[in-house]
């Protein structure tokens, strides 16, 4: 079965650190990306998304990802984080079984 | 951009009682939609898969007599929880998904609420 695995649980930056977010998965087929992010209160936005081409993937606010094949990763990169970037995080994989799995979440807390 | 509505987005009801939430996609037909749970702290876990026309697929787990999945049109899903219990307390999401030129695209709803007491 298909698994997604983000390796940080929580991830606390101070406003202007670099953030990257992991993410590998373990299927072996052909995969579509995605990168969720989920604001207090609020439900999950799509931040950036990867089908096919350049790997390097950018999306909303400044985020942007790497697909990497040989290592099955998608890991989420921004160069400055905001106090405003404080959310949870959710790394997805679709594969050609059409299912959506998602990673496990990761809670960033920037402080201003 | 695709837009999905899902009400209530929060509910309160007694044990032993149903609720009902609906999942409508606003601006695209979906024949696929998805209905998740998120228990706190924790990440969003698939309970079933709602076909337009046929019966849900429903995960390893998932009680399917007690929670109902009705796909009846292209841009509609409904999950009614029978019978609730405390236990079933938890936010739950629906994500529609979209055909847009061979591949999918997946929109969320904002999500439900659930308390039982």
């Amino acid at each position: 079965a298909q698994s997604v695995s983000q390796h940080n649980h929580h991830v606390i930056l101070s406003e202007a650190a670099s953030l990257e977010l992991g993410c590998n998965y373990s299927y072996g087929g052909t995969v579509n990306l995605f990168w969720y992010v989920q604001y207090p209160g609020q439900h999950l936005q799509l931040l950036l998304k990867y089908f096919s081409g350049d790997p390097l993937v950018k999306g909303i606010k400044g985020f942007e990802a790497e697909f990497i094949k040989s290592k099955f990763s998608f890991n989420l990169r921004k160069p400055s984080v905001q106090w405003s970037d404080t959310a949870e995080y959710f790394c997805a994989v679709w594969n050609a079984g059409n299912m959506l799995t998602f990673g496990g979440g990761t809670r960033l807390m920037v402080k201003p | 951009g695709a837009v999905v509505s899902q009400h209530p987005s929060r509910v309160i009801c007694k044990s032993g009682t149903s609720v009902k939430i609906e999942c409508r996609s606003l601006d695209f037909q979906a024949t696929t939609m998805f209905w998740y749970r998120q228990f706190p702290k924790q990440s969003l876990m698939l309970m079933a898969t709602s076909n337009e026309g046929s019966k849900a697929t429903y995960e390893q787990g998932v009680e399917k007599d007690k929670f109902l999945i009705n796909h009846a049109s292209l841009t509609l899903s409904t999950l009614t929880v029978t019978s609730a219990h405390p236990e079933d307390s938890s936010f739950y999401i629906c994500s529609a998904r979209e055909d847009i030129r061979g591949y999918y695209g997946y929109t969320f709803g904002s999500g439900t609420r659930l308390t039982v007491v």
